[in-house]
């Protein structure tokens, strides 16, 4: 079936310009997250649905960041007024329901900020 | 809550045998390991739930410590397919589904 989809799979923008990645998870998973991986670096926690609802916001780097996600499925992540230091990959992941559901991540979306 | 991994690289020849750790402060739900190479999304490897808990997969295996908040992730026989990054995610104790990761720890193999 079906992978995650991301989309777009970059994005050049110009600083100070907003910018929206959208993220088509799995049909049927009920959880959904946002990671950032800076060039080398780790998987930074955003933020994560369970439906519609965000019971976790707490990676969200500043308020020029927000995320909302739209009939248990689809999920945005905004980035308003984008600054350098926001360029990285911006992963989503999405499980079904259950303690021992793996993560199933999308290719991510490569964001470069000029 | 972010696990602290250990060590942050390894170089190892094809063939031999290499151990990643992974800690918490905090009590532990659950231990994800996930697998990147260099330019794609992480690969699920094993899940692990219960202390004490042992899971194989091929010639990778993990454990997990629950009393001391603690899973390793071995790998024997090392091929060059086992190169990348490996990352340990976890959850805590209390319900909540966020799930963090390491840092991660770079496995290079060599012929």
């Amino acid at each position: 079936g079906a992978g995650v989809s991301q989309s777009p799979s970059n994005k050049v923008t110009e600083k100070g310009k907003d910018v929206e990645l959208r993220c088509d998870p799995i049909s049927g998973h009920t959880a959904l997250y946002w990671y950032r991986q800076s060039l080398g670096q780790g998987l930074e926690f955003l933020i994560y649905f369970q439906g519609n609802s965000a019971p976790d916001k707490s990676g969200l780097p500043s308020d020029r960041f927000s995320a909302e996600r739209t009939g248990g499925s689809v999920s945005t992540l905004t980035i308003q007024r984008t600054q350098q230091e926001d360029s990285a990959v911006y992963l989503c992941a999405s499980r079904p329901l259950g303690a021992s559901s793996p993560l199933h991540f999308g290719n991510g979306t490569r964001l470069t900020v000029t | 809550q972010q696990p602290v991994q250990s060590p942050q690289a390894v170089i190892l020849r094809e063939g031999e045998d290499a151990v990643i750790n992974c800690s918490s402060s905090k009590a532990l739900y659950s231990v994800h390991w996930y697998r990147q190479k260099h330019g794609e999304a992480p690969v699920f490897l094993m899940i692990l739930l219960k202390g004490g808990e042992q899971k194989g997969h091929e010639k990778i295996s993990a454990s997990f410590n629950e009393k001391k908040q603690q899973s390793s992730l071995y790998l024997t026989a090392s091929q060059l397919s086992y190169s990348g990054t490996y990352f340990c995610g976890t959850e805590l104790r209390g319900g909540s589904e966020k799930l963090v990761f390491g840092k991660g720890t770079k496995l290079t193999v060599n012929p």
